[in-house]
């Protein structure tokens, strides 16, 4: 049984296209966390939401609680940006639940 | 760089045997997380620790312990090592116990159960 489902596993976009993943999830959550991996294997943690939206530069993420969704935007999307992108969520009995991913190559 | 500091950054040991991963948080941080990535399992929750206590445990096994010491560094002890124990763990830390804080992660340790 899988907690959060991520969609699409692979997606591969040219430069400059905008750019979605999603996020489904079948727990009670007190916050959702979007994690990007890079290729050396290191993660960062790119957002941390619990409702609304949230915007840093080119990326913006939003959830909405009710329909226990979520999604991550990329807006003209650049190589830097191919990475693995991980949705965690965390429940109010602070255990975490973690997507497959979702491997993201931007071609130039 | 997270701030977050893992050593060592590879280990290859034998199946049976011990070995004892390090993890020092950010400066200030009073919560550790420790997580297992593998490739047939993606990443998996282990233990978070929150100013030396246990504050939740998800999926980490008996042969498994950790702690949290009083200067907030923390190690994750992995026994009777089996080849499925192969996998790459991270360690995260954050400022607070409690749900919603943004972690910061190491850069993890690559553990090969030979």
């Amino acid at each position: 049984k899988n907690e959060v489902e991520q969609s699409p596993q692979n997606l591969t976009a040219q430069e400059g296209e905008f750019i979605t993943i999603n996020c489904s999830y079948s727990v009670g959550i007190s916050a959702l966390h979007w994690l990007q991996q890079h290729p050396g294997g290191g993660i960062v943690s790119l957002f941390m939401l619990s409702s609304g939206k949230k915007k840093h530069g080119r990326l913006i993420a939003t959830i909405n609680i009710q329909e226990k969704h979520s999604s991550l935007h990329i807006t003209a999307s650049h190589p830097r940006d191919s990475a693995v992108y991980i949705c965690a969520v965390e429940d109010t009995g602070n255990q975490f639940y973690f997507g497959t991913g979702t491997s993201l190559t931007v071609i130039p | 760089d997270s701030g977050v500091t893992q050593t060592p950054k590879h280990l290859i040991t034998a199946t049976g045997q011990r070995v004892t991963l390090r993890c020092s948080p950010r400066s200030g941080d009073l919560s550790v997380y420790w997580y297992q990535q593998s490739l047939d399992q993606g990443l998996q929750f282990l233990i978070q620790y929150y100013n030396g206590e246990e504050r939740a445990k998800g999926n980490i096994l008996e042969r498994f312990s950790a702690q949290q010491f009083p200067d907030l560094h923390s190690e994750l002890n992995l026994s009777s090592l089996e080849l499925g124990d192969s996998a790459l763990y991270f360690c995260a830390s954050s400022v607070a116990g409690f749900w919603g804080n943004i972690q910061y992660f190491g850069a993890g340790t690559r553990l090969s159960v030979l």
